[in-house]
Formats: structure tokens, sequence, C-alpha cells
């Protein structure tokens, strides 16, 4: 299967602190994206790496994307409780549709 | 501008009936893509269209789901007799070109099948 798979399924950290969230998947991809979503609804997009970058930021946000290991991860700095959501890591290959990891569910306690 | 709509917001109804689900994507915007979400699960893509045409279908589970998008812009899913487990939050979503680019999600219409 291409489905990301994600780690932690949940994280609870103290508002301040730093979250990170990884990806693993098993096949070649085009891009690997991250979503955001609040309360089983609407996915709000994050970012977008592609397979030749290595590193992107963005505001409080960095992804790294090691193709080798077949996997990514996304941290967010200085987490706001604003922040608790639900992240997606989502896998595009050469036939442009997103294949969605299982998510973490982040609570940042404020 | 307007972000991607869906309609109805919730709709309920009974096992064996036939429902349909409205997106409208961004305007100007060529490829839609349907996703289907349970709960505590990501979303599972259903189908995409590139213009009036499904570019893949591979998504959809049984014959008895069906999409159309017949003028390149209004989106409608069809699902007929529908079962118990039809029940998730599908979802729909546009993109400008359908290649390498971000998707633009819509709220998600909640279906319920009793």
């Amino acid at each position: 299967s291409q489905q990301g798979e994600e780690d932690p399924q949940a994280l609870s950290i103290q508002e301040g602190e730093n979250a990170t969230m990884n990806c693993s998947y098993k096949t070649s991809i085009n891009n690997l994206q991250w979503y955001r979503q609040n309360s089983g609804r609407g996915l709000v997009h994050l970012i977008l790496i592609r397979s030749n970058e290595r590193e992107k930021h963005s505001g409080r946000l960095r992804v790294t994307l090691d193709t080798s290991k077949k996997s990514s991860s996304l941290l967010i700095t200085a987490s706001r409780a604003a922040d608790t959501a639900s992240y997606f890591c989502a896998l595009m290959d050469s036939s442009y549709k997103l294949i969605f990891g299982s998510g973490t569910r982040l609570l940042v306690r404020p | 501008g307007a972000g991607v709509s869906q309609t109805p917001s919730n709709k309920v109804t009974e096992k064996g009936k036939y429902v349909e689900l409205r997106c409208d994507p961004i305007s100007g915007h060529t490829a839609l893509y349907w996703y289907r979400q349970s709960l505590g699960q990501g979303p599972e893509f259903l189908i995409y269209f590139q213009g009036t045409g499904a570019a893949d279908d591979s998504g959809l589970p049984n014959d008895r789901f069906f999409a159309v998008r017949p003028e390149g812009s209004v989106s409608t899913l069809k699902i007929q007799r529908t079962e118990r487990g039809d029940s998730a939050v599908y979802l729909c979503a546009s993109s400008p070109s359908g290649r390498v680019d971000e998707q633009f999600f819509g709220p998600g219409t909640r279906l319920t099948v009793l």
C-alpha cells in the first residue's frame, strides 16, 4: 500500500513546546503534502514538498523529506493552543491523487 | 474569493435510499476530487475529474457509487441503495490543474445511513 503511516497517532504537549510528527511510506512519490483538519471536517493545506527537495519552511512549520528512507517529518515550533488539530501527510504519485495517512491528533495544552 | 462549497452539510437517510451530494469547486479549477473519510481515519480517494471526464475512478468502492461533472464545474456524487457502511464524511477538493498542486478542500457532507 502507498498509504502514509503516521507516528505518533496522538501527541499531547504544553503550549510553547515543539511538536514533531512523522510519516513513512512505501512507494515512489511525486510530492508529499501535509494537511491540517479541525473537528473532522475541511482540510487545510499546510505545505508541499517535492521529491527532489529535502526541507521546506513556512512560518513555524518545517518539513523534511528523506526519499532514501521514504519518510517525512513535520515540525511545529513554539506551539499554540490553536494548533490543536489532526495533521495528515498525503502522498502524491504520478496519478495526481492524494493518498492520506491516518493522521496524528495533536493536543496543545494551554 | 469563494472556496469549495458542498451541499448539504449533513444528510441523514435510510438504508436502501438514493442520495446525491453536490460539490462546487473554486472557479477556474479544472481538477476535482472526491474523498471519503470515516471516523478516526484519513480521507480515502474515490474519484478524480480533469474537466468533464473522470481521469481516475479507481477509488469508487462498488457500482453503487457514481459521480458526474457534466460541464466541468459542479460535480455530483451519487450513491444508490445506500448501506450503513456508507456513513462517513464525503469531502470534495479542487485544484487549478490537477498536476502537482495543493488541493483545496470543502467542508464536507456528513452522510448518515440509518
